[in-house]
């Protein structure tokens, strides 16, 4: 079944600097790929997704992209700002999984000032 | 958040107790799911429902039970038959053909 890694598990930035979080999964016909971003004692909210057809999405200040050949993905937040600090969380939806998601184990973005 | 109504926020568990967990939403999606989240770990699904009286067993069902008597309420039973059920408990939904999850505040299970 499908696997995904997400590194690192703790990235610490300065304010103003941008952030990569990295996903790799394993099943090469997943085809839907969505970022959670979780507040403390809140539940994740999505922030941005990415389709297996296309290679890179942007909004504001946070882009995804995506690479099916290396079966990579990764979450760019640029000019990070303190309320960027959170766990985020990758997935990979395979199309043989009735639409569930496989989530990484999250990464906990610290937004130094 | 916005809403699905997670109660309690908190939750103490006795040694052969079933605890059950509430997940109320007014959004009239017709999914909901339930999540458990542990610490290090990505969310792993429990049950899933996508109409009332039906639902669906997750990755990790086992010493849980759901119902979905109603379009707007997907209870979790965390039976005694659940020996490490100490974790954050997530309920979600998805509107018809929307891959969008809308999460609840979550529930903290802990076991005394």
């Amino acid at each position: 079944g499908e696997n995904v890694e997400q590194h690192p598990s703790t990235l610490s930035v300065q304010e103003g600097d941008s952030a990569v979080i990295k996903c790799t999964y394993s099943d090469s016909a997943s085809n839907y790929f969505p970022w959670y971003k979780q507040e403390l004692g809140k539940g994740p909210q999505l922030i941005i997704d990415i389709r297996s057809n296309v290679g890179e999405k942007k909004d504001q200040r946070i882009a995804v992209t995506l690479n099916k050949t290396a079966k990579h993905f990764s979450l760019h937040i640029t000019e990070t700002q303190p309320e960027d600090s959170a766990v985020y969380f990758c997935a990979a939806r395979p199309t043989d999984s009735n639409y569930q998601l496989i989530w990484g184990a999250g990464t906990k973005l610290i937004i130094k000032p | 958040d916005g809403g699905i109504t997670q109660s309690p926020k908190y939750l103490f568990r006795k040694e052969g107790q079933n605890v059950t967990l509430s997940c109320e939403q007014n959004l009239n999606h017709d999914a909901m799911y339930w999540y458990r989240q542990d610490p290090g770990q990505g969310l792993r699904l429990i049950y899933y429902s996508q109409i009332v009286n039906d639902f669906q067993k997750g990755d990790i069902a086992e010493g849980y039970s759901v119902s979905r008597e109603k379009k707007e309420s997907f209870p979790l039973t965390v039976t005694s038959a659940q020996k490490n059920p100490t974790a954050f408990y997530l309920c979600a939904t998805t509107g018809q053909g929307n891959e969008k999850l809308f999460f609840g505040s979550g529930t903290q299970l802990s076991v005394l």
